[in-house]
């Protein structure tokens, strides 16, 4: 399966933006790009998907590199709800089951 | 408005034991899963079913097993309940691979085996 890199962990201070980055330079031209995101206690929340161009949803951005190899999740102006463990995942055209790694824990500074 | 519900959220059973996890959607969805969630582990998925009646094994069956007699519901069994297999439980569903949309997870049911 293509597997996704993510940093362990980022911060960032309440009302700015954040970029969580992923790569996933094994990407298959069918495979869709997801991200999710995990509230303390909860299950994972789906935030937005993408294949080729930058989406954009209420919840966040994704911008997605010309040549796929990458992704950036965008969250334009974090609030201390934000403060999540937030999975890149990558959906395999075809294949139901969905394979998570261990995401990137954001913090919000108030 | 809840979409997939896990029948308990918290639940204390003793070694042996046949547990039984329930999860019921109401969105139609085609795929049901279940995941287990344990720290330094993340997510991984146990089992899945693409329908009624059909199961696929995930990547760590062992000591469960599934049963899907209607579309809405999807359930887990732990047959003789284990210490290690204390964890957080997550159930979730989604449409057919060939519809890109995101997977639905439940709240999760955490599981304590004594």
């Amino acid at each position: 399966d293509a597997k996704t890199t993510q940093p362990n962990s980022m911060e960032s201070n309440e009302e700015e933006p954040v970029h969580l980055p992923c790569n996933h330079s094994t990407i298959s031209g069918t495979d869709y790009i997801h991200w999710y995101r995990q509230l303390p206690s909860q299950g994972p929340e789906y935030v937005i998907h993408g294949l080729t161009s930058n989406v954009n949803n209420r919840m966040a951005s994704l911008a997605i590199a010309e040549d796929r190899k990458s992704s950036t999740l965008i969250l334009h102006r974090a609030t201390l709800r934000d403060a999540a463990v937030y999975y890149c995942i990558l959906r395999i055209f075809g294949n139901e089951k969905l394979t998570f790694g261990t995401g990137t824990r954001l913090t919000i500074i108030p | 408005d809840v979409k997939v519900t896990q029948s308990s959220r918290y639940l204390v059973k003793r070694t042996g034991e046949k547990v039984f996890l329930e999860c019921v959607q109401d969105m139609d969805h085609e795929n049901m899963f279940w995941y287990r969630q344990d720290p330094g582990l993340g997510l991984r998925l146990i089992y899945f079913s693409y329908d009624v009646k059909m199961k696929e094994k995930g990547d760590i069956p062992e000591g469960y097993s599934v049963s899907r007699e209607k579309k809405e519901r999807f359930s887990l069994i732990l047959e003789s309940a284990s210490t290690n297999q204390t964890s957080m439980y997550l159930c979730a569903s989604s449409l057919p691979p060939h519809l890109p949309e995101g997977y639905t997870f439940g709240s999760g049911t955490r599981l304590t085996v004594v």
